[in-house]
């Protein structure tokens, strides 16, 4: 069982780019959560996703991001418009419920590089 | 406001030594409380979790925590340390009654260097 793959690991875009993460949940978890790592901060929360549904999205700037999980596919988070600022590691974890007692795995993670 | 606060930034310790770290947070309500860990160049991986009850807490690698409410804190041990404990450690705090309960907020991290 394949734990939660992230790709690209490392993505370079330059500012104005789009940039696409893509998140693939381990099998049978329907619980995607997107957090961001910026330099020198800790991780904070963006967005919580169910299978073609957001469920909390309070951590995602309200402009230039968006996040999805289709009924089939990866988990996609898509940053418009990229500036330098959006330059860190965004980490995908994934459950089979809601619940705290159901552990959330996260992936390595992909480094975002706005140049 | 809510914060979770790791003093140490970077910790060196000799392989065999006990290793204590520290977390100390803020929270309203009743917190759960997380530990991981992430070494180099891999995803997180949870250590160990508090939701309630026997305030010391067992988790994997030989870690354990101890919640102390009258501290606010979650400190973590463990009492020999191997060259493989060498990561990033990272406290988290959960809200116990939040619709999202995944929406944690996270330390600064501490990175464990382990000297031969």
């Amino acid at each position: 069982n394949a734990g939660v793959m992230q790709n690209p690991r490392h993505l370079v875009r330059r500012r104005g780019q789009e940039a696409r993460l893509r998140c693939s949940p381990m099998k049978g978890h329907s619980h995607v959560y997107w957090y961001r790592q910026l330099p020198e901060e800790g991780l904070k929360f963006m967005v919580y996703l169910q299978k073609e549904n957001i469920i909390d999205e309070s951590g995602m700037p309200k402009e230039r991001f968006s996040a999805e999980f289709p009924k089939e596919g990866p988990s996609i988070l898509r940053i418009q418009q990229v500036v330098r600022g959006d330059s860190a590691a965004y980490f995908c974890a994934s459950s089979p419920g809601q619940g705290m007692n159901t552990e959330a795995f996260f992936g390595q993670g992909t480094r975002l590089t706005v140049v | 406001a809510q914060s979770v606060t790791q003093p140490d930034i970077h910790i060196t310790v000799s392989e065999g030594a006990s290793l204590e770290l520290r977390c100390n947070y803020s929270y309203g309500a009743t917190p759960y409380l997380f530990w991981y860990v992430q070494s180099p160049g891999q995803g997180l991986q949870l250590l160990l979790k508090y939701f309630s009850g026997d305030t010391l807490v067992q988790g994997i690698k030989g870690f354990e925590a101890e919640f102390k409410r009258s501290q606010s804190s979650f400190n973590l041990r463990k009492p020999s340390v191997h060259w493989s404990d060498a990561a990033e450690y990272f406290c988290a705090v959960g809200a116990t009654n939040a619709g999202n309960n995944r929406k944690l907020i996270w330390g600064l991290g501490t990175s464990l260097a382990v000297n031969p």
